[in-house]
């Protein structure tokens, strides 16, 4: 059972909007900020949003982030086929002091 | 350019011991946490453990706490993770990330991953 709770998996058509949800808690999300990753099929995870909403140079402007109280979310717009990935929010737990992941959510464009 | 390269991953009986190394690049190493993170075959993401920059802090998972060891040798820009005492559980791929972290600023992300080393825990 993860720390930070993340749906399982998403689908949306190609062109449309998608959200990936992360639920947490005060001693992590509540209390430090957060990241997603985006793991493409047998490839090493990719860092695609720091900080609740920062983009990494290179990533495209299609992703977002936002942090309201203990739960983030990842929004991508305008999905292509390329983006059939595993997603995944993470944070520190200051309570824990570990770090924590969501159990992923696998997102597929139909 | 930025790269991490891991090495030491194999096939290990139960009860045994492995130590995997990490080969950073392309930036001060020193100036930076570094954390192990493992995927188990068909699952998720599992933090292991971070070290600080100057390797005097440590942290570990309850799940690997007192058989895995994380260190670091900042003389030879390599992050290291001893695993003893190894069950069918912590058969993974390990992967090494260069992680940006501060307490005082609240946030925690590890901004480059190495293509990571599988282990494999069997008789």
């Amino acid at each position: 059972q993860s720390v930070l709770t993340q749906p399982p998996s998403v689908s949306a058509a190609p062109g449309q909007k998608v959200t990936i949800s992360c639920s947490g808690s005060s001693s992590n999300i509540g209390d430090n900020s957060v990241s997603w990753y985006q793991q493409l099929p047998g490839t090493a995870p990719k860092l695609l949003i720091y900080d609740n909403n920062k983009r990494p140079s290179g990533i495209p402007d299609r992703f977002s982030g936002s942090q309201s109280g203990t739960s983030a979310t990842l929004g991508i717009t305008g999905l292509q086929t390329g983006d059939e990935a595993d997603y995944y929010c993470g944070t520190w737990d200051s309570s824990l002091s570990v770090g924590v992941f969501g159990g992923g959510t696998k997102l597929t464009v139909l | 350019e930025v790269q991490m390269v891991e090495s030491g991953g194999g096939l290990v009986q139960p009860g045994g011991s492995l130590r995997l190394s990490c080969a950073a690049s392309g930036f001060t190493f020193s100036n930076y946490a570094m954390s192990w993170v493992r995927q188990a075959p068909g699952k998720g993401l599992e933090w292991v453990s971070t070290i600080s920059g100057s390797g005097g802090s440590t942290y570990y998972a309850d799940s690997v706490k007192g058989r895995f060891t994380i260190s670091r040798d900042n003389s030879k820009n390599t992050l290291s993770l001893q695993l003893n005492s190894l069950r069918a559980e912590d058969t993974a791929v390990y992967y090494c990330a260069k992680t940006e972290w501060s307490f005082a600023l609240h946030y925690y992300y590890m901004d480059v991953w190495g293509k990571g080393t599988t282990v494999t825990v069997s008789s």
